[in-house]
């Protein structure tokens, strides 16, 4: 069974400030990771996933296979970036994702 | 280019009542996926369908079916329906060739509720 856990509910930072909303799973085979964002008022969309080693609006993402963990970091958090972020895996070739329940991010201005 | 749209936004049934939800995929995609999302959950799959064929399902009871029709549009009926359906259902689709990664997109969602 795949699961996804992200483990904060909310994360509040200040502008400016280094952000790191964690992501931890189990799969016993080889994933596909994703995050996923949502701001306000928008559709669900892709942000990320970690096959492409890409960085998206100044996130990053890096697949730590021993410590199972999938963090998204930004190091100087920007206000648009409030959001709701989700973690995702998808394995067996399926691109059909699992999601975390999500972590709601709110940088103060 | 034309997004995933779903219709009804918002729909309030009673329980034990039948529901149909409808979503038509961006235009170039074959391959729409179905997801309920609880408040204060993550998008839970349904299922996804291709080519008209359903081709994977989450953990869902049978009461919870599909179709996809030749102008690849969906639709998610949901039959005996019980207080626990209540969520916000999203579409989304992408296009499936071979055995690469096509991203999705996501429609805005329904919320159902039910009484």
């Amino acid at each position: 069974a795949q699961r996804v856990t992200q483990p904060e509910k909310l994360l509040s930072v200040f502008k400016g400030a280094p952000v790191e909303l964690k992501c931890n799973y189990s799969y016993s085979g080889s994933p596909e990771l994703f995050w996923y964002v949502q701001y306000s008022r928008q559709r669900l969309q892709l942000l990320l996933r970690h096959i492409s080693r890409e960085s998206i609006k100044g996130f990053t993402a890096d697949l730590n296979k021993g410590e199972t963990s999938f963090h998204l970091k930004k190091p100087f958090a920007q206000e648009e970036d409030s959001a709701m972020y989700y973690c995702a895996l998808s394995g067996g070739g399926s691109y059909i994702p699992t999601f975390g329940r999500g972590t709601s991010l709110i940088v103060h201005p | 280019e034309t997004g995933v749209t779903q219709s009804p936004t918002h729909l309030i049934k009673t329980r034990g009542q039948q529901v149909t939800l409808r979503c038509s995929s961006q235009s170039g995609h074959n391959t729409v996926s179905w997801y309920q999302q609880a408040l204060g959950q993550g998008p839970q799959f349904i299922f996804q369908y291709y080519r008209e064929e359903e081709n994977g399902r989450g953990n869902f009871p049978p009461r919870f079916s599909g179709l996809q029709f030749p102008n690849y549009s969906s639709e998610l009926n949901v039959n005996a329906l019980e207080l626990d359906d209540s969520a916000l259902y999203l579409c989304a689709s992408s296009f499936k060739g071979g055995s690469s990664y096509n991203e999705q997109f996501f429609g805005p969602g329904t919320r159902l509720t039910v009484l």
